[in-house]
């Protein structure tokens, strides 16, 4: 069950510009989550915005939540090389009475130099 | 810093075969969980364990059993492995106290580099 969907599937600009992910769910949540993983790698944990936050800063990462809008989107500024990777929201949702995180299919992020 | 370690990162086996993944996490989470990660899929939940000797299903838990005799190891077994279950498969943990019921706020998971798994 598709709870987050990442928009664009795939994303190529340039190094330096920024990067923007955007993030659609359907069902209310209480927390939102963004995931980097590298090719190959297991997933790490990049920001989690709460349903209270309407914007949340980390480093270079930006991220802003519109429960009315039911969307999330992640800005990189200034991207670079390294940031060459796939990213992913997660949201809770209530799977057989349990709250668990379900992740959508991520946007391929690649930097070009 | 948690660490989550899976044993092997690639392996390959043969149909029919029987085939243990390991996850050990070193920071005493209560939660472990097992993913499956397919292109154009994403991540599915196979099933996860909030306490020891626990196990509750996820979304896909059909050909495939779990043991967590200790708090720091979930396992996930392939009984008979087929050529279906071809995949990367990830292990995360989470320090939230289980279970996991609604109304919890649903926190960080902290993953493993992944095991990639090629049945033939």
């Amino acid at each position: 069950s598709q709870q987050g969907e990442e928009d664009p599937q795939a994303l190529s600009i340039q190094e330096g510009e920024n990067a923007t992910m955007n993030c659609s769910y359907k069902t209310s949540i209480n927390n939102l989550q963004w995931y980097r993983q590298n090719s190959g790698r297991g997933l790490v944990h990049l920001i989690l915005i709460r349903s209270n936050e309407r914007e949340k800063h980390s480093g270079r990462l930006r991220v802003t939540l519109d429960t009315s809008k039911k969307s999330s989107s992640l800005l990189i500024t200034a991207s670079r090389a390294a940031d060459t990777a796939s990213y992913f929201c997660a949201t809770p949702a209530l799977i057989q009475g349990a709250q668990k995180l379900v992740f959508g299919q991520g946007t391929r992020l690649t930097i070009n130099p | 810093d948690v660490k989550v370690t899976q044993s092997s990162r690639y392996l390959v086996k043969r149909t029919g075969e029987k085939v243990f993944l390991e996850c050990v996490q070193d920071m005493d989470h209560e939660n472990m969980f097992w993913y499956r990660q397919d292109p154009g899929l994403g991540l599915r939940l196979i099933y996860f364990s909030y306490d020891v000797k626990m196990k509750e299903k996820g979304d896909i838990p059909e050909g495939y059993s779990v043991s967590r005799e200790k708090k720091e190891r979930f396992s996930l077994i392939l009984e008979s492995a087929s050529t279906n279950q071809t995949s990367m498969y990830l292990c995360a943990s989470s320090p939230f106290r289980a279970p996991l019921r609604a109304g919890l706020n649903t926190g960080e998971l902290f993953f493993g580099e992944g095991s990639r798994l090629t049945v033939l």
